[in-house]
């Protein structure tokens, strides 16, 4: 079955620091990958999305690509941000297996940025 | 765009009673809405997938006489906890989606607390 694993949290930063939270997954066929972020008691927001290999998503300063060969797709930003803080979702979606775009999402990773 | 609304934001409730939440997407027409369940700092669980004017596919452990799901019309899906008991106090997201491969766009998600 579909799979998502992500780095744990949480991660805690400088503002103006390097992030990379890491995404791997596991799937049959072709998934798109998505990145999702949830903010402290709200829902999540679409963060990036890509839908094929070696495509990038990218949004407000985060990207993520595709890799196909390393089954992953990463989260990056050059220079974080004290709002950057919240709980970030890396999830997949199987367009093969006819279930309406199901979402598997990995176990969510905290960031924390501090002056 | 894509703006999906859920209400009520948080409700608590004596044990035995049934609640209704309702999620409507506000400037398109979803084919597709999912009700998720998140407990603290876990991931989403995929609940249930409706289709409009269909009944809903239930996740295997979820008990469907216990989350009745109706989806009446391509703008409003509801969500009812019948009976709710102190464990099923939680954080109930839903999200949404027109056809083909695009996105779930999600509500701000409800934190139902059952005394």
């Amino acid at each position: 079955g579909n799979s998502v694993t992500q780095m744990e949290g949480p991660v805690t930063l400088s503002e103006e620091a390097f992030l990379t939270i890491n995404c791997t997954y596991t799937a049959t066929g072709y998934p798109s990958l998505f990145w999702y972020v949830q903010y402290p008691g709200e829902g999540l927001q679409l963060l990036l999305k890509a839908t094929k290999a070696d495509d990038k998503g990218s949004n407000k300063g985060f990207e993520a690509t595709y890799r196909k060969e390393t089954t992953s797709f990463h989260l990056e930003k050059g220079s974080v941000q004290v709002s950057d803080s919240a709980v970030y979702f890396c999830a997949l979606s199987d367009l093969g297996t006819g279930g309406g775009n199901k979402l598997t999402f990995g176990t969510g990773t905290q960031l924390k940025v501090e002056l | 765009g894509a703006v999906v609304s859920q209400h009520p934001s948080w409700v608590i409730c004596k044990s035995g009673t049934s609640v209704k939440i309702e999620c409507r997407s506000l400037d398109f027409q979803a084919t597709t809405m999912f009700w998720y369940r998140q407990f603290p700092k876990q991931s989403l669980m995929l609940m249930a997938t409706s289709n409009e004017g269909s009944k809903a596919t239930y996740e295997q452990g979820v008990e469907k006489d216990k989350f009745l799901i109706n989806h009446a019309s391509l703008t409003l899906s509801t969500l009812t906890v019948t009976s709710a008991h102190p464990e099923d106090s939680s954080f109930y997201i839903c999200s949404a989606k027109t056809g083909g491969g695009q996105p779930q766009h999600f509500g701000d998600g409800t934190r139902l607390s059952i005394l």
